[in-house]
């Protein structure tokens, strides 16, 4: 997946509890992404980093939190998880010298 | 709200046909234009980007544009049973930072 990990794979979390998605790129790539994916949907931009130090909202960000402390990473933590955030969520980054977006494995979310 | 419409499909087509994928987007302000290949349980890969008014040829795939009707096509020459898949159209946000706007994808089906 164009150099990109995401951790965890799968992950089930009971309402309430917290997790951080985590987002790692081996490329130097200064943009990085976090979508959402539902059946049925497309995907829906959560929050964006333009570069290392900085994050911006995107359409959906309500309930999530991000970090990029560093260039390589980009983590998407879920501070109390609700059923409503039940979820393909994918980590993509925008490609040197381009303005194509290329996207990781993703995390299968369930939230009982 | 800007939108990316997609016709949801199914899309059946026989081998060795032509399938002819839509999409059209309300923001005006898009440059860019992208269309992405989804299997079943995997992340998003880049079939094809246009920028500018007119068709585009890679191989197999060929993508059109049409700014003032708003409006993306991909045709895929020669259908094959691999070509079986979700594609979904994109399109970058007049908002900037290449971030990018997602139709819920045409499932397209292609039988032997």
């Amino acid at each position: 997946n164009a150099g990109v990990t995401q951790t965890p794979k799968f992950q089930v979390l009971k309402t309430g509890q917290s997790m951080t998605l985590q987002c790692a790129q081996d490329m130097n790539h200064n943009s990085m992404y976090w979508y959402r994916q539902d059946p049925g949907m497309g995907l829906r931009l959560i929050y964006y980093s333009a570069s290392e130090g900085t994050t911006d909202k995107g359409e959906v960000p309500n309930g999530y939190n991000v970090s990029r402390l560093n260039k390589r990473e980009f983590s998407l933590r879920l501070e109390s998880a609700a059923p409503s955030q039940t979820s393909v969520y994918f980590c993509a980054f925008v490609g040197r010298g381009t303005d194509t977006q290329y996207f990781g494995p993703g995390t299968r979310l369930t939230v009982l | 709200q800007k939108e990316v419409e997609q016709n949801s499909g199914p899309l059946s087509v026989p081998e060795g046909a032509i399938a002819s994928l839509n999409c059209t987007y309300s923001d005006r302000g898009s440059q860019s234009f992208f269309w992405y290949r989804q299997y079943s349980g995997k992340s998003p890969e880049l079939i094809m980007s246009i920028y500018s008014n007119g068709d585009k040829e890679d191989g197999r795939f060929t993508a059109q544009l049409n700014k003032a009707s708003q409006y993306v096509s991909l045709l895929i020459r020669d259908s094959q049973p691999s070509d079986s898949a979700t594609y979904l159209c994109a399109v970058t946000s007049s908002g900037g930072y290449n971030k990018l706007i997602f139709g819920a994808g045409t499932r397209l089906a292609v039988h032997p």
